[in-house]
């Protein structure tokens, strides 16, 4: 069965700061992996799709990275604001069954 | 619809009660995806709908609960005799296409479900 691990579990950064959040998994016949943003009380809004063909994928100031040689993805954070303190989760969708499998998630916390 | 609708959004129930919740996917979505997301836990993958059949329901923790989707649209989830451990945030989500394509998912805001 699929295992998707997100490190670190928190994480408080300064305002302005650069960062990247982990998002590793076991099975590496995916079909692609999106980052999703998830604020309290909230949904999941998706961030970013990669699929299996890629390696990169940016919007504004986030780039998400993806090894499936090797299961692991991150996405990163360029200049980080306190309106990007919220829960990132990532999921791979296999090649086999019919689910997302998703990571546990990374909180995030930006200090203005 | 612009994006995946649930309601109710909150839902407080009696244990032992039959709870119904409904989803409305992005119209033209053909995938329909049912998760739960219990308190400090990731996402639990419930039902996936292609159309109106369910080819995969291996994630339904018990008889207790059920989903159907009619019209190739709206799906209902339905939990009965509801219990404590239920309580969670049930949330749904659509894809353009079924679980072999590359498409992106969208959620809707969930379902919070309290079983006092």
């Amino acid at each position: 069965k699929q295992e998707v691990t997100q490190i670190p579990a928190a994480l408080s950064v300064p305002e302005g700061e650069n960062l990247v959040l982990n998002c590793s998994f076991t099975d590496s016949a995916i079909y692609n992996l999106q980052w999703f943003r998830q604020d309290p009380g909230k949904g999941l809004t998706s961030l970013l799709l990669i699929q299996s063909s890629q390696r990169e994928q940016t919007s504004g100031r986030l780039n998400a990275s993806l090894d499936k040689s090797s299961g692991r993805s991150t996405l990163y954070i360029a200049a980080s604001q306190p309106g990007d303190s919220a829960t990132y989760l990532c999921a791979v969708r296999q090649v086999a069954g019919n689910q997302f499998y998703f990571g546990t998630g990374t909180s995030l916390t930006v200090i203005p | 619809g612009a994006g995946v609708s649930q309601s109710p959004s909150n839902k407080v129930t009696e244990k032992g009660k039959d709870v119904e919740l409904r989803c409305d996917p992005i119209s033209g979505h053909t995938a329909l995806y049912w998760y739960r997301q219990s308190l400090g836990q990731g996402l639990e993958f419930l039902i996936y709908f292609q159309g109106n059949s369910a080819p995969d329901k291996s994630g339904l923790p018990s008889d207790r609960f059920s989903a159907e989707r009619t019209g190739g649209s709206v799906s209902t989830l339905t939990i009965q005799r509801t219990q404590q451990e239920d309580s969670a945030v049930y949330l749904c989500a659509s894809s353009i296409q079924g679980a072999s394509s590359g498409n992106t998912i969208y959620f809707g805001e969930g379902s919070w479900l309290t079983v006092v």
